[in-house]
């Protein structure tokens, strides 16, 4: 099956700086990438996905960027606030079962 | 706005009782996937459903564990006996097959099984 891996485990960021966090996956016929923030107490919610036909989705402070040479795909937060503090997972499919990364812990230090 | 619910929030129980966890779609998504979370394993897919049919539960303990979805705004997920190791936060997802990829979770249910 597919195999996620994330990076870093934790991160901590000084407010207004930015935050990047990477995966990796394994099956190179993986073909959506969600990325999900999990604050404490609730479930993921869904924040920005790509699909493997698109290189770079951008919405507000938020981008995700795809190299599917490399099988890799990473999100950018930029001008963070400390509402961004949460666990950020990553995620890729074929078709409908989503594989998760670990999680990354996300700090902002006003 | 639409979400997905789940009830109970919370469940205590001792080890061997049954425990039904209970979740609401959004109102017109088709496919519903159960996912477990624990701190050692993480988000771990347990079995999923299209159009109320099961399509893949692999990742489901089959001896203990049973899901189903008796219409199409309810999914269950019971476990019969409970045992310790079930303690979790159990989560449901819906999302809308093949018109999107997107999945959008509940709240989700902490279960402790002492």
């Amino acid at each position: 099956g597919e195999n996620v891996e994330q990076h870093p485990s934790t991160l901590s960021v000084q407010e207004g700086d930015s935050a990047v966090i990477k995966c990796t996956y394994s099956d190179s016929a993986s073909n959506y990438f969600p990325w999900y923030k999990q604050e404490l107490g609730k479930g993921p919610q869904l924040i920005i996905d790509i699909r493997s036909n698109v290189g770079e989705k951008k919405d507000q402070r938020i981008a995700v960027t795809l190299n599917k040479t490399a099988k890799h795909f990473s999100l950018h937060i930029t001008e963070t606030q400390p509402e961004d503090s949460a666990v950020y997972f990553c995620a890729a499919s074929i078709g409908l079962e989503l594989s998760f990364g670990a999680g990354t812990t996300v700090t902002v230090r006003a | 706005d639409a979400r997905v619910t789940q009830t109970p929030r919370h469940k205590v129980t001792e080890m061997g009782q049954e425990v039904t966890m209970r979740c609401q779609p959004i109102l017109g998504h088709n496919t519903v996937f159960w996912y477990r979370q624990t701190m050692m394993q993480g988000l771990e897919l347990l079995a999923y459903f299209r159009n109320r049919a099961p399509l893949d539960d692999s990742g489901m303990p089959k001896d203990r564990f049973s899901a189903e979805m008796p219409d199409a705004t309810l999914a269950t997920l019971k476990i019969q006996p409970s045992e310790p190791r079930d303690s979790a936060v159990y989560f449901c997802a819906s999302g809308f097959f093949p018109q999107g990829y997107e999945q959008y979770f509940g709240p989700g249910t902490r279960l402790t099984v002492t």
